[in-house]
């Protein structure tokens, strides 16, 4: 079966550093999203991304964040100056043209900032 | 702004029984889809099943199977024959077509669900 593949699994990094987390989502979806879950909190939706730009983002997604596809398989989250509370489980999901019929989601990438 | 609220934190059944996860929703939406999603500890999310808000018949996937009452915005799910593997934090999210056409999903704060031998 298809999946939605992220790396890396756990990330720690030093408050203020960039980091990105990488996502190949699944070949033939054409959506696709970042999640986070910050530990024993709900999963809030991030942005999503089509014909390569974004669709919809959350207040969340503030100026620190930006995605990509760079190279039309990959699909990368870009934290600039982490802080603190950016500390969370990052999904990346995509979907096919009809969403409605459920996102796939990746394993996640924990990410740990200090 | 549409709303889940999943009322259980924690919930537990012997395995072999039955139990069933509660959800309610508001939304003005006419429209939408509702899903489950299981979350083990490998942390992974998997989608358990999905309703459509305009279809009454309720969905069903072998052992799991919801109640949908559109006009009560309620949206349960029911396990059969629980088993140990059925261990997990369970999501109920909803999904409308936002102007946008992305298909976000907003979550309940989910229920952690122990399968007992």
């Amino acid at each position: 079966e298809p999946e939605v593949t992220q790396t890396p699994s756990h990330q720690v990094t030093q408050m203020g550093q960039e980091v990105i987390l990488r996502c190949v989502p699944i070949s033939n979806h054409l959506y696709f999203y970042w999640y986070r879950q910050i530990l024993g909190q709900k999963v809030e939706f991030l942005v999503s991304f089509y014909n390569n730009e974004i669709s919809e983002k959350s207040e969340i997604f503030d100026d620190q964040f930006s995605v990509e596809r760079p190279d039309g398989s990959n699909f990368t989250l870009k934290i600039r100056s982490t802080k603190l509370e950016d500390s969370a489980m990052y999904f990346c999901a995509s979907s096919s043209r009809t969403g409605s019929y459920g996102y796939t989601f990746g394993s996640g990438t924990r990410l740990t900032v200090v | 702004a549409q709303t889940v609220t999943q009322s259980q934190p924690e919930m537990s059944v012997q395995e072999a029984e039955t139990v069933t996860l509660s959800c309610t929703y508001d939304t003005s939406e006419n429209n939408y889809y509702l899903f489950w999603y299981k979350q083990p500890p490998s942390r992974q999310m998997i989608l358990v099943i999905r309703q459509e808000a305009y279809k009454q018949q309720n969905a069903t996937e072998n052992r799991f199977s919801v109640n949908f009452q559109k006009a009560a915005k309620s949206f349960s799910l029911k396990i059969s024959d629980s088993q140990l593997g059925d261990t997990a934090m369970y999501f109920c999210a909803f999904m409308k077509l936002s102007g946008a056409g992305s298909y976000q999903l907003t979550f309940g704060k989910g229920t952690k669900l122990s399968v007992i031998p």
